[in-house]
């Protein structure tokens, strides 16, 4: 069956502007994760979905990043003015029990 | 505040050269271990999920294990195409949570032909 998918698959950005990023989950999970991974470094908690409502959203970093699932299925993580330290791959992931099952990743660049 | 060590940051395997990739991990209450590969340019797959000490699993030529400090992916007789980046995370219970994972950095392995 088809995976988790995310798009846009690579993102390249002024800094100051506003992106968004989506994520489809795999059909009938009901938790959703955003993390964020650098170079070099593991993946990196951002905010967790249980359904439509975020559920901890302690990872993401400070008030420029938000993210929705408004119908319980695919979810956008929006970033307001960017920075150049938010260049890293976006990763999107989905579960029905304990493990998480990845997506491909947004690669964002801000110049 | 849970920490996971993962060791070496890289391995050269020639094929055939069993080995083993070490986890090490600090936490409060562990729910679940995880391990995952992750190719160039993709998102980590899943590979194992390890809840208690003792316990172990294997996938073709990959064994987890589990005790109650680290955990250890033993590679038998890899081949090449095992290369990839190897991810352990580990799930516990934090910041109103039950289910985030914290990952190591992983460990670079590549196996000559």
């Amino acid at each position: 069956g088809a995976g988790v998918s995310q798009t846009p698959s690579n993102k390249v950005t002024e800094k100051g502007k506003y992106v968004e990023l989506r994520c489809d989950p795999i059909s009938g999970h009901t938790a959703l994760y955003w993390y964020r991974q650098s170079l070099g470094q593991g993946p990196e908690f951002l905010i967790y979905f249980q359904g439509t409502g975020a559920a901890d959203d302690s990872g993401l970093p400070n008030d420029r990043f938000f993210a929705v699932r408004p119908e319980g299925s695919v979810s956008t993580l929006k970033i307001q003015r960017t920075e150049r330290g938010d260049s890293a791959v976006y990763l999107c992931a989905s579960s029905l029990s304990n493990e998480q099952f990845f997506g491909p990743g947004t690669r964002l660049t801000v110049l | 505040e849970d920490q996971v060590t993962q060791s070496p940051e890289a391995l050269r395997l020639q094929e055939g050269e069993s080995s083993s990739l070490n986890c090490s991990y600090t936490v409060s209450g562990l729910r679940g271990l995880f391990w995952y590969r992750q190719d160039p340019g993709k998102g980590p797959e899943f590979l194992f999920t390890l809840y208690s000490a003792g316990e172990e699993k294997e996938k073709e030529r990959l064994k987890a294990t589990l005790t109650k400090k680290e955990s250890f992916l033993h590679i038998t007789a890899p081949k090449p195409e095992d290369s990839a980046t190897y991810l352990c995370a580990v799930q516990a219970p934090s910041g109103g949570s039950n289910y985030k994972l914290t990952f190591g950095k992983g460990t670079l392995l590549t196996v000559n032909p």
